[in-house]
């Protein structure tokens, strides 16, 4: 199975900031990489699908970037309601396989 | 919009079997492309990915679990179910269904199921 590795595993930031979260393939997956939002007690809910496509419907603040094994998701200005946790997503071979996530907390 | 939900007892046994229903509305379950797939949390941890059944009524299961695991489709009730057998203290998750596509060819998830926690104990 193909492991995804975030970092960090927690970050607290403020309102405005630019805020990156990295995910580590442990083997190439090309650009097949999804990014998930999650509120507590929530569905996930898809940001950037390719690696760097964004779902319909998602602020334009997320980005995503990356190939192979190196994957970041951006936020360019964090915004009260980006409070969550964040999960990567290979899509490259099943079993599909989630990073451990990351929390993002507002100051 | 499509939703989704999931029922189904919130309890089990250790070593009996686990079912879960996913009722789905606002689209057809039938309609072709979509992959309709299980997921599960464990407390306080990252996703695991299940399985699926795919409209033409393929499945396709996590090896992990591949033994346990049975996934069906009731097109009359636009649902669709999981039967985990054999469960243990390490099934104890929040369980989710969600609707699979492939975007650029490859298998994303762009509706889920809120969840449901199911608890394995005597």
């Amino acid at each position: 199975d193909i492991q995804l590795t975030q970092s960090p595993s927690s970050v607290s930031a403020s309102v405005g900031d630019r805020v990156t979260i990295t995910c580590r393939a442990s083997q190439g997956i090309s650009s097949w990489l999804g990014w998930y939002q999650q509120k507590p007690g929530k569905a996930p809910n898809l940001l950037i699908y390719a690696a760097s496509s964004l779902q319909s419907g998602v602020p334009s603040r997320f980005s995503g970037s990356g190939s192979g094994t190196d994957f970041t998701l951006t936020i360019s200005s964090l915004q009260p309601e980006d409070s969550a946790t964040y999960y990567c997503q290979q899509a490259n071979s099943f079993p599909i396989t989630f990073g451990q996530g990351t929390r993002l907390e507002i100051k | 919009q499509v939703q989704l939900q999931e029922s189904g007892p919130g309890l089990a046994k250790p070593s009996q079997t686990l079912s879960l229903t996913c009722t789905v509305s606002g689209g057809s379950i039938s309609s072709s492309g979509y992959y309709w797939s299980w997921f599960r949390q464990h407390p306080g941890k990252g996703l695991e990915w299940i399985g699926y059944i795919y409209y033409s009524d393929i499945t396709y299961y996590n090896p992990s679990l591949k033994s346990r695991v049975a996934i069906s489709v009731d097109r009359s009730k636009n649902q669709f179910s999981l039967k985990l057998s054999s469960v243990t203290a390490a099934d104890t998750a929040v369980y989710h269904c969600a609707r699979a596509r492939l975007l650029n060819d490859h298998y994303y998830i762009d509706y889920w199921g809120q969840g449901t926690l199911v608890t394995v104990s005597s």
